[in-house]
């Protein structure tokens, strides 16, 4: 039961251009999102999060929007730049599931993002 | 300041045979978690500790266990080693909720 979605395993972008990576969740519970980068040999890193009072955050180069309504968000990248070339996550929390605080991150799959000069 | 640290970097085990995979937290974190990460797959969450208790457990089985210390550092332990239990382990701490800051994991290979 795969409750994070990312359908697109791969995406090529070219460098300056805008990179757009998206995200489908079904668990209506979920009520924070993040992006995550990782490179290989190393572990994820926190890129943005947003949490679902908002429909847009800003950081940036980075902006993730989310569409409760079609429980879809996205992560745009503007300007691409090739140091940008990574696996990209998103994840969501249901922060009410019990125990209250409990962390519990769901992943999904993974967009590799590869930048071309 | 130091990241989160994972010990080790790299592990090789037999079948049937038990692991401790080690995490420190950056400095004031409280809680860690842990995830298993599968090649081609986004990381699955396999347990929370904050403030040395359990807080949450995913769908793992009972050969997973996991604790925190005084120190706020935490193992993880696998009992009867599969062959499907090859994953790269990571370790995350956070401060505030729900932002948390993965180790580089350690590659778990099990033969």
């Amino acid at each position: 039961d795969q409750q994070v979605k990312q359908n697109s395993p791969s995406l090529s972008v070219q460098e300056g251009r805008i990179s757009i990576l998206n995200c489908d969740y079904t668990n209506s519970m979920f009520d924070y999102f993040l992006w995550y980068k990782k490179y290989p040999a190393e572990g994820p890193t926190f890129l943005i999060s947003i949490s679902s009072i908002k429909d847009k955050n800003e950081d940036g180069r980075f902006t993730v929007f989310l569409n409760k309504s079609a429980k879809h968000l996205s992560l745009h990248i503007v300007p691409s730049q090739p140091g940008d070339s990574a696996v990209y996550f998103c994840a969501a929390i249901d922060s009410m599931n019990p125990p209250p605080g409990a962390q519990k991150l769901v992943f999904g799959q993974g967009t590799r993002l590869t930048i071309n000069p | 300041d130091a990241g989160v640290t994972q010990s080790p970097t790299h592990l090789i085990k037999t079948r049937g045979q038990h692991v401790t995979l080690r995490c420190s937290p950056i400095s004031g974190h409280k809680s860690v978690s842990w995830y298993q990460q599968v090649l081609g797959q986004g990381p699955q969450f396999i347990f929370q500790y904050y403030e040395k208790e359990e807080r949450g457990r995913g769908n793992f089985p009972d050969r997973f266990s996991a604790r925190q210390f005084p120190n706020y550092s935490s193992e993880l332990n696998v009992n009867a080693l599969l062959l499907g239990d090859s994953a790269l382990y990571l370790c995350a701490s956070s401060l505030v909720p729900y932002e948390q800051y993965f180790g580089p994991g350690t590659r778990l290979t099990v033969t």
